[in-house]
Protein backbone atom coordinates (compact mmCIF):
# COMPACT_ATOMS: atom_id res chain seq x y z
CA UNK A 1 0.00 0.00 0.00
CA UNK A 2 1.64 3.34 -1.25
CA UNK A 3 -0.54 5.51 1.01
CA UNK A 4 -0.28 7.83 3.62
CA UNK A 5 -0.24 5.71 7.18
CA UNK A 6 -0.50 7.03 10.61
CA UNK A 7 0.48 5.33 13.80
CA UNK A 8 -0.97 4.14 16.45
CA UNK A 9 -4.70 4.17 14.88
CA UNK A 10 -5.84 4.98 18.41
CA UNK A 11 -4.36 5.96 21.90
CA UNK A 12 -5.26 6.05 25.17
CA UNK A 13 -3.77 7.99 27.76
CA UNK A 14 -3.95 9.78 31.01
CA UNK A 15 -3.91 13.60 31.79
CA UNK A 16 -0.39 14.98 32.29
CA UNK A 17 1.22 11.98 30.07
CA UNK A 18 2.99 12.81 26.79
CA UNK A 19 2.03 10.96 23.45
CA UNK A 20 3.49 10.72 19.92
CA UNK A 21 2.38 10.18 16.82
CA UNK A 22 4.00 9.55 13.49
CA UNK A 23 2.87 10.01 9.78
CA UNK A 24 4.52 7.98 6.80
CA UNK A 25 3.37 10.31 3.78
CA UNK A 26 3.34 9.05 -0.22
CA UNK A 27 6.71 8.74 -0.74
CA UNK A 28 7.26 11.56 -3.44
CA UNK A 29 5.18 13.94 -1.65
CA UNK A 30 6.67 17.16 -0.23
CA UNK A 31 4.47 18.37 1.58
CA UNK A 32 2.95 17.08 4.48
CA UNK A 33 -0.13 18.38 7.10
CA UNK A 34 -1.07 18.08 10.38
CA UNK A 35 -5.05 18.07 11.42
CA UNK A 36 -6.69 18.08 14.30
CA UNK A 37 -10.51 17.13 14.28
CA UNK A 38 -12.91 17.03 16.55
CA UNK A 39 -16.77 15.61 16.77
CA UNK A 40 -19.07 18.06 14.34
CA UNK A 41 -16.06 19.75 13.29
CA UNK A 42 -14.27 19.54 9.92
CA UNK A 43 -10.44 18.74 10.06
CA UNK A 44 -8.31 22.07 11.58
CA UNK A 45 -5.12 22.89 10.07
CA UNK A 46 -2.44 22.82 12.45
CA UNK A 47 1.03 22.77 10.65
CA UNK A 48 2.78 22.07 7.38
CA UNK A 49 6.13 21.32 5.97
CA UNK A 50 7.86 21.32 2.96
CA UNK A 51 10.29 18.65 3.05
CA UNK A 52 12.01 19.05 6.68
CA UNK A 53 11.05 22.70 6.94
CA UNK A 54 8.31 23.66 9.10
CA UNK A 55 6.17 26.58 6.99
CA UNK A 56 3.52 27.18 8.74
CA UNK A 57 2.17 26.84 12.81
CA UNK A 58 -1.20 27.68 13.21
CA UNK A 59 -2.43 29.22 16.42
CA UNK A 60 -4.43 26.38 17.72
CA UNK A 61 -0.74 24.88 17.62
CA UNK A 62 -0.05 25.52 21.65
CA UNK A 63 3.76 25.23 23.08
CA UNK A 64 2.88 21.69 24.29
CA UNK A 65 2.57 20.41 20.76
CA UNK A 66 5.66 19.99 18.53
CA UNK A 67 5.83 18.35 15.22
CA UNK A 68 9.37 17.32 13.08
CA UNK A 69 10.07 16.18 9.84
CA UNK A 70 13.62 15.03 10.39
CA UNK A 71 14.66 14.19 6.68
CA UNK A 72 11.54 15.32 4.84
CA UNK A 73 10.07 12.11 4.73
CA UNK A 74 8.04 10.56 7.98
CA UNK A 75 6.66 13.08 10.41
CA UNK A 76 6.08 13.09 14.08
CA UNK A 77 3.66 15.26 16.13
CA UNK A 78 4.40 15.13 20.44
CA UNK A 79 1.93 16.28 22.52
CA UNK A 80 3.28 16.98 26.02
CA UNK A 81 1.33 17.36 29.23
CA UNK A 82 -1.89 16.06 27.49
CA UNK A 83 -5.28 17.57 28.43
CA UNK A 84 -8.28 16.10 27.86
CA UNK A 85 -9.38 19.15 25.52
CA UNK A 86 -6.65 17.39 23.34
CA UNK A 87 -8.85 14.49 22.82
CA UNK A 88 -9.29 14.42 18.89
CA UNK A 89 -8.76 12.53 15.78
CA UNK A 90 -5.63 13.82 14.74
CA UNK A 91 -5.37 13.31 10.65
CA UNK A 92 -2.17 13.72 8.07
CA UNK A 93 -2.18 14.32 4.67
CA UNK A 94 0.54 14.96 2.21
CA UNK A 95 0.42 16.22 -1.29
CA UNK A 96 3.26 16.93 -4.07
CA UNK A 97 3.19 20.44 -4.98
CA UNK A 98 1.58 23.66 -3.36
CA UNK A 99 1.72 26.35 -6.31
CA UNK A 100 -1.48 23.98 -8.00
CA UNK A 101 -4.61 23.32 -7.14
CA UNK A 102 -2.91 20.41 -5.11
CA UNK A 103 -4.93 17.62 -3.77
CA UNK A 104 -4.55 16.18 -0.13
CA UNK A 105 -4.03 12.54 0.42
CA UNK A 106 -4.56 11.72 3.44
CA UNK A 107 -3.83 8.84 6.14
CA UNK A 108 -6.67 7.15 8.78
CA UNK A 109 -5.71 9.23 11.76
CA UNK A 110 -4.65 8.65 14.96
CA UNK A 111 -7.50 8.77 17.67
CA UNK A 112 -6.32 10.12 21.15
CA UNK A 113 -8.63 9.86 24.64
CA UNK A 114 -7.38 11.85 27.10
CA UNK A 115 -8.72 10.34 30.38
CA UNK B 1 -11.15 33.73 10.05
CA UNK B 2 -12.40 32.30 7.31
CA UNK B 3 -15.41 30.31 7.70
CA UNK B 4 -16.62 27.31 5.13
CA UNK B 5 -19.86 26.61 6.23
CA UNK B 6 -21.93 23.15 4.80
CA UNK B 7 -26.07 22.42 4.59
CA UNK B 8 -27.24 20.67 6.11
CA UNK B 9 -25.41 18.94 8.81
CA UNK B 10 -26.40 15.54 8.13
CA UNK B 11 -29.30 13.81 6.47
CA UNK B 12 -30.80 10.65 5.94
CA UNK B 13 -32.43 9.32 2.26
CA UNK B 14 -33.83 5.95 0.88
CA UNK B 15 -31.76 4.16 -1.75
CA UNK B 16 -32.14 5.13 -5.00
CA UNK B 17 -33.36 9.05 -4.22
CA UNK B 18 -31.08 11.65 -5.26
CA UNK B 19 -29.75 14.35 -3.00
CA UNK B 20 -27.49 17.09 -3.14
CA UNK B 21 -25.75 19.59 -0.07
CA UNK B 22 -23.85 22.56 0.00
CA UNK B 23 -20.41 24.34 0.76
CA UNK B 24 -20.38 28.07 1.34
CA UNK B 25 -16.94 29.63 1.05
CA UNK B 26 -15.44 33.23 1.14
CA UNK B 27 -15.25 34.40 -2.30
CA UNK B 28 -11.82 36.38 -2.02
CA UNK B 29 -8.53 34.74 -2.09
CA UNK B 30 -9.94 31.59 -3.57
CA UNK B 31 -7.61 29.29 -5.28
CA UNK B 32 -9.18 26.18 -5.74
CA UNK B 33 -12.37 24.36 -3.79
CA UNK B 34 -12.17 20.68 -2.64
CA UNK B 35 -14.80 17.77 -2.32
CA UNK B 36 -13.35 14.75 -0.06
CA UNK B 37 -15.62 11.54 1.27
CA UNK B 38 -15.27 10.29 4.43
CA UNK B 39 -16.56 7.14 5.08
CA UNK B 40 -15.65 5.89 9.05
CA UNK B 41 -12.77 4.44 9.73
CA UNK B 42 -11.28 4.96 6.54
CA UNK B 43 -9.13 7.96 5.38
CA UNK B 44 -11.09 10.68 3.63
CA UNK B 45 -10.74 10.33 -0.04
CA UNK B 46 -10.16 13.13 -3.09
CA UNK B 47 -13.37 13.31 -4.71
CA UNK B 48 -12.97 16.47 -6.53
CA UNK B 49 -11.11 19.85 -6.61
CA UNK B 50 -12.58 22.83 -9.12
CA UNK B 51 -10.89 26.02 -9.74
CA UNK B 52 -12.42 27.80 -12.33
CA UNK B 53 -16.13 29.88 -11.75
CA UNK B 54 -18.39 27.78 -13.46
CA UNK B 55 -16.59 24.43 -13.54
CA UNK B 56 -18.42 21.14 -13.73
CA UNK B 57 -17.48 17.65 -12.19
CA UNK B 58 -18.37 14.19 -12.07
CA UNK B 59 -17.38 11.12 -11.40
CA UNK B 60 -20.35 8.32 -11.77
CA UNK B 61 -23.07 9.06 -9.80
CA UNK B 62 -21.47 11.81 -7.74
CA UNK B 63 -20.97 15.52 -9.52
CA UNK B 64 -20.48 19.04 -8.16
CA UNK B 65 -20.46 22.66 -9.46
CA UNK B 66 -19.01 26.04 -8.33
CA UNK B 67 -19.85 29.02 -8.58
CA UNK B 68 -16.58 31.27 -7.36
CA UNK B 69 -18.14 34.83 -7.85
CA UNK B 70 -21.11 33.95 -4.55
CA UNK B 71 -18.83 31.46 -3.20
CA UNK B 72 -20.68 28.21 -2.99
CA UNK B 73 -20.01 24.73 -4.58
CA UNK B 74 -23.00 21.81 -4.49
CA UNK B 75 -22.27 18.18 -4.39
CA UNK B 76 -25.02 15.89 -6.17
CA UNK B 77 -25.50 12.51 -5.95
CA UNK B 78 -27.74 10.47 -8.34
CA UNK B 79 -29.81 7.24 -7.16
CA UNK B 80 -27.99 7.11 -3.82
CA UNK B 81 -26.77 3.71 -2.89
CA UNK B 82 -25.65 2.52 0.71
CA UNK B 83 -22.41 2.83 0.18
CA UNK B 84 -22.93 6.43 -0.79
CA UNK B 85 -22.71 6.91 3.45
CA UNK B 86 -19.97 8.94 4.29
CA UNK B 87 -19.23 12.72 5.33
CA UNK B 88 -18.92 14.46 2.93
CA UNK B 89 -16.62 17.08 3.20
CA UNK B 90 -15.51 20.38 1.24
CA UNK B 91 -12.21 22.70 1.31
CA UNK B 92 -11.40 26.06 0.78
CA UNK B 93 -7.82 26.46 -0.92
CA UNK B 94 -6.41 30.08 -0.15
CA UNK B 95 -3.06 30.85 1.35
CA UNK B 96 -4.39 27.59 3.69
CA UNK B 97 -7.08 25.05 3.48
CA UNK B 98 -9.93 25.31 5.27
CA UNK B 99 -12.24 22.49 5.80
CA UNK B 100 -16.12 22.75 6.40
CA UNK B 101 -17.73 20.74 9.26
CA UNK B 102 -19.11 18.29 6.79
CA UNK B 103 -22.68 16.98 5.81
CA UNK B 104 -23.08 13.44 7.17
CA UNK B 105 -25.43 11.04 4.35
CA UNK B 106 -26.63 8.16 5.37
CA UNK B 107 -28.46 6.01 2.77
CA UNK B 108 -31.25 3.71 4.37
CA UNK B 109 -31.54 0.52 1.80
Amino acid sequence: DTGVSQDPRHKITKRGQNVTFRCDPISEHNRLYWYRQTLGQGPEFLTYFQNEAQLEKSRLLSDRFSAERPKGSFSTLEIQRTEQGDSAMYLCASSRDRSKQETQYFGPGTRLLVL
Amino acid sequence: ILNVEQSPQSLHVQEGDSTNFTCSFPSSNFYALHWYRWETAKSPEALFVMTLNGDEKKKGRISATLNTKEGYSYLYIKGSQPEDSATYLCAFQGQNFVFGPGTRLSVLP
